[in-house]
């Protein structure tokens, strides 16, 4: 059984660094893209970014500038850090395996890349 | 950057009767779309994706349809554990990119 767990400071100071963990066990960190997705209290849920080959990351545009994820294979974990946050980055964070999932569609096979799993949730408040 | 647009913003609807959720992108998504599922105080679960293939362990009643930028979420006879907040999702597939639309709140009539 594949679980994913957050981990984090809860509290940040505005123009700091936020910096989340994701720790996965069941599955190897090495054979998945994992993401990260935030949702503002009430709100909807936001994509911040994408590791989709080990090593390679992709990030929403309107976070890009702030944005770094990374990977440490030997403790089959990934990780995010957002700088510069101010209140408006205050959210639950959550992380995500992307699994590559086959469907046939339109006359062809294709495939998606999902969010089949993911974690908990870490809330982090933005806050002096 | 492609816009994903969900309707209604709440959806009122009788246990056993059937709900239609629609999702509608501001250009061709061709089959990238999913649907999820967010319970409160919960992640959102993965139901559809490719428009119309139900997740692993997903019920038969949740059914999804379209495509290019029409979609189209079904729950044929609601039970009491449907009700939730329902997003769409699309996928780009260069450069690798996701976008949620804003959501449909399943609510009890």
């Amino acid at each position: 059984q594949v679980q994913l767990q957050e981990s984090g400071p809860g509290l940040v100071k505005p123009s700091e660094t936020l910096s989340l963990t994701c720790t996965v066990s069941g599955a190897s960190i090495s054979s998945y893209s994992w993401s990260w997705i935030r949702q503002p209290a009430g709100k909807g849920l936001e994509w911040i970014g994408l590791m989709y080959i080990i090593g390679s990351t992709s990030y929403n545009p309107s976070l890009k500038s702030r944005v770094t994820m990374s990977v440490d294979t030997s403790k089959n974990q990934f990780s995010l850090r957002l700088n510069s946050v101010t209140a408006a980055d205050t959210a639950v964070y959550y992380c995500a395996r992307v699994d590559r999932l086959h469907y046939y569609g339109s006359g062809s096979y294709d495939y998606y890349y999902g969010m089949d799993v993911w974690g908990q949730g870490a809330t982090v408040t933005v806050s002096s | 950057e492609i816009v994903m647009t969900q309707s209604p913003a709440t959806l009122s609807v009788s246990p056993g009767d059937r709900a239609t959720l629609s999702c509608r992108a501001s250009q061709s998504v061709k089959s990238n779309l999913a649907w999820y599922q967010q319970k409160p105080g919960q992640a959102p679960r993965l139901l559809i994706y490719g428009a119309s293939t139900r997740a692993t362990g997903i019920p038969a009643r949740f059914s999804g349809s379209g495509s290019g930028t029409e979609f189209t979420l079904t729950i044929s006879s609601l039970q009491s554990e449907d009700f939730a907040v329902y997003y769409c999702q699309q996928y780009n597939n260069w450069p690798p990119m996701y976008t949620f639309g804003q959501g449909t709140k399943l609510e009890i009539k």
